[in-house]
């Protein structure tokens, strides 16, 4: 079975800190993303990496960067956390098998960070 | 720019009875459409990815349906039970240079009652 392990189940941070969210997966699988979860709103991209270091931008990448330099990892690191950065966060990966659809494989998910920014 | 949307947003049942969740899209040209179940607090559990070029897929007692034509999946669950309880998602993602994105509904919330 794909095991994607997120390194925190509960975060808490202060405003303006620097906080690093961690994502492995032991699938080999090319494909990486960074979700955020909230009420009301669903389930929305955040980033996305289909290969080591290359990334590109969901839906919602303002205040937020990415890391891929090991196949394997994807880090999600907020430069300088907001209150309103308050949220559930969901990392998930997918195998790549066609180079033309990158989406031809399904997600699989970790078990989220749920993270407070006070 | 996909927009999934998910009906009913609540459901209780019954235990034993067959159910039936819906999920509509609005951009046709997809590849595929999976099918998610999240329990409280957790991360997402796949349970389903049907193909453009398939009309189902099942596993056990869940069965899924894709009708791109009319835009439209359906996750039936047979003698559903307490154990099924969960909010259940689809998500589908754009066409052309988009197909990498999946877009989520928002969720059905399934109880299922001893």
């Amino acid at each position: 079975d794909v095991k994607v392990t997120q390194s925190s189940r509960y975060l808490v941070k202060r405003t303006g800190e620097k906080v690093f969210l961690e994502c492995v997966q032991d699938m080999d699988h090319e494909n990486m993303f960074w979700y955020r979860q909230d009420p009301g709103l669903g389930l929305r991209l955040i980033y996305f990496s289909y290969d080591v270091k290359m990334k590109e931008k969901g839906d919602i990448p303002e205040g937020y960067s990415v890391s891929r330099e090991k196949k394997e990892r994807f880090s999600l690191i907020l430069e300088s956390a907001s209150t309103n950065q308050t949220s559930m966060y969901l990392c998930a990966s997918s195998a790549n098998r066609d180079r033309a659809f990158w989406g031809d494989q399904p997600q699989h998910f970790g078990d989220g960070t749920r993270l407070s920014i006070l | 720019k996909q927009e999934v949307t998910q009906i009913p947003a609540a459901l209780s049942v019954p235990e034993g009875e067959n159910l039936v969740l819906n999920c509509s899209f609005t951009d046709s040209a997809i590849y595929n459409l999976q099918w998610f179940r999240q329990d409280p607090g957790k991360g997402l559990t796949s349970l389903l990815l049907i193909q453009s070029s398939q009309r189902e897929q099942t596993s056990g007692r869940l069965n899924a349906s894709l009708d791109k034509s009319s835009g439209r999946s359906t996750l039936y669950i047979a003698a559903s039970q307490p154990g099924d309880s969960a909010t259940y998602l689809c998500a589908a993602p754009g066409s052309g240079a988009g197909s990498y994105q999946l877009t989520f509904g928002k969720g059905t919330k399934l109880s299922v009652i001893p």
